[in-house]
């Protein structure tokens, strides 16, 4: 069954450090897609990135970047100059055919 | 671009009464999928509507119906409602479905608070 797996649930770091979200699934399908999701205080969700299955490269989008790895079934996603607006809930989140499977969000506390 | 609207955006109801939650989909989009996030927790698939038709249900109570309507938009009716009914309801739409991912765009959600 598809699952995925966010083991830091809080995590808190100051202003301008680096910070990485793990990220681990568990899915039996071939073709999947793996997704990264900002929750900030106000609610909405706010999508980040899509991955597909068969694209193994690792991406860059300005301060946020994201390592794929098929072979340790992980999708980890890196701030970098972290800034107090990255405080947030993120969700690592998987497809199961047509739904999305969130997994329980790690919640991170930027402290200026 | 436009994009997907919920409402109403915050609602407070008494236990057992009911509650009607909207959703516009995406201009042509035909599927509309509902989450329900309680407080603290990740997202819950409850069910999706793929042109007007049930396409799949999850975890959703009894006491909650949903449908989708000739123009694509769809609500989610809730009665007898209780206090674990306290949570944000996420409406997504997609193009198409076929059983297999298409991308979903997510409303900015409704806040039920149940008292």
């Amino acid at each position: 069954a598809q699952k995925v797996t966010q083991a830091q649930t809080e995590i808190s770091v100051v202003e301008k450090e680096d910070v990485t979200l793990d990220c681990v699934y568990e899915t039996r399908d071939t073709t999947y897609y793996l997704f990264w999701y900002k929750q900030p205080p106000s609610g909405e969700l706010v999508f980040l990135i899509r991955r597909n299955s068969f694209d193994e490269q690792n991406e860059i989008s300005g301060r946020y970047s994201w390592n794929f790895q098929k072979s340790t079934s992980s999708f980890n996603f890196t701030i970098t100059a972290s800034q107090v607006v990255d405080s947030a809930v993120y969700f690592c989140a998987l497809n199961r055919d047509d739904k999305i499977i969130f997994g329980k969000g790690t919640r991170l506390h930027i402290l200026p | 671009a436009a994009g997907v609207i919920q409402s109403p955006r915050h609602l407070i109801k008494e236990k057992r009464e009911t509650a009607t939650l909207k959703c516009y989909p995406i201009p042509r989009h035909d599927t509309v999928y509902w989450y329900q996030q309680g407080p603290g927790q990740d997202p819950q698939f409850l069910i999706s509507f793929y042109e007007k038709m049930q396409s799949d249900k999850g975890s959703i109570p009894d006491r909650f119906s949903a449908q989708q309507f000739s123009d694509y938009h769809s609500e989610l009716n809730m009665s007898s409602l209780e206090l674990g009914d306290s949570a944000l309801y996420f409406c997504a739409s997609s193009l198409g479905t076929s059983g297999k991912y298409n991308e979903q765009f997510f409303g900015p959600g409704t806040r039920l608070t149940v008292l």
